[in-house]
């Protein structure tokens, strides 16, 4: 079945820094690939997602990349703010639908004001 | 409109007893799925219910393990006779087209 490594486990920036989040997947029929966001103590929730048909996406200071021929894809967040502390989780699925969701271990950020 | 709901948000258990633990999915979501979070772990899927199909039931992890969906809405979770490694949050998502929503989760303590 599917798998998918996230890199790194936690990251810890200055605050207007960037941010890059690293996922690799092995099905290479992957081809859905969402990040959610999960604030201490709350639920996950979706903050930017990205299909096997675009390389890029972009959403104001957030941008997700995607490699399909490394069978990697990574999260970029600009210009830090300290709300955007949080666990990042990435995930793939093998249909457009998200009926499978296979995720990464988890990636915790945490920007230091 | 209203998201997932989950209930109880917490629930302490003793090693043994049986627990249950709902899920209210967003109406109208045909799909529903159940996942475990350890703590300051990654989200392990459990369960996976799609409409009227048998449900997916790959990610349980032991048949102390098992979860209804009753009329394509509500879900329940049962863990019989509850040992401390169940600790964990358990979260609910469903699904309409493409997005998974999730719930805030019940926070299980197996004394």
């Amino acid at each position: 079945g599917e798998n998918v490594e996230q890199h790194p486990s936690t990251l810890s920036v200055q605050e207007g820094d960037s941010a890059v989040i690293k996922c690799t997947y092995s099905d290479s029929a992957s081809n859905y690939f969402p990040w959610y966001k999960q604030e201490l103590g709350k639920r996950p929730q979706l903050i930017i997602d990205i299909r096997s048909n675009v390389g890029e996406k972009k959403d104001q200071r957030i941008a997700v990349t995607l490699n399909k021929t490394a069978k990697h894809f990574s999260l970029h967040i600009t210009e830090t703010q300290p709300e955007d502390s949080a666990v990042y989780f990435c995930a793939a699925s093998k249909d457009n639908a998200g009926n499978m969701l296979t995720f990464g271990g988890g990636t915790r950020l945490m920007v230091k004001p | 409109g209203a998201g997932v709901s989950q209930s109880p948000s917490n629930k302490v258990t003793e090693k043994g007893k049986d627990v249950e633990l709902r899920c209210d999915p967003i109406s109208g979501h045909t799909a529903l799925y159940w996942y475990r979070q350890s703590l300051g772990q990654g989200l392990e899927f459990l369960i996976y219910f799609q409409g009227n199909s048998a449900p997916d039931k790959s990610g349980l992890p032991s048949d102390r393990f098992s979860a209804e969906r009753t009329g394509g809405s509500v879900s329940t979770l049962t863990i019989q006779r509850t040992q401390q490694e169940d600790s964990a949050v358990y979260l609910c998502a469903s699904r309409q087209e493409g997005t998974q929503y999730f719930g805030p989760g019940t926070r299980l303590t197996v004394l």
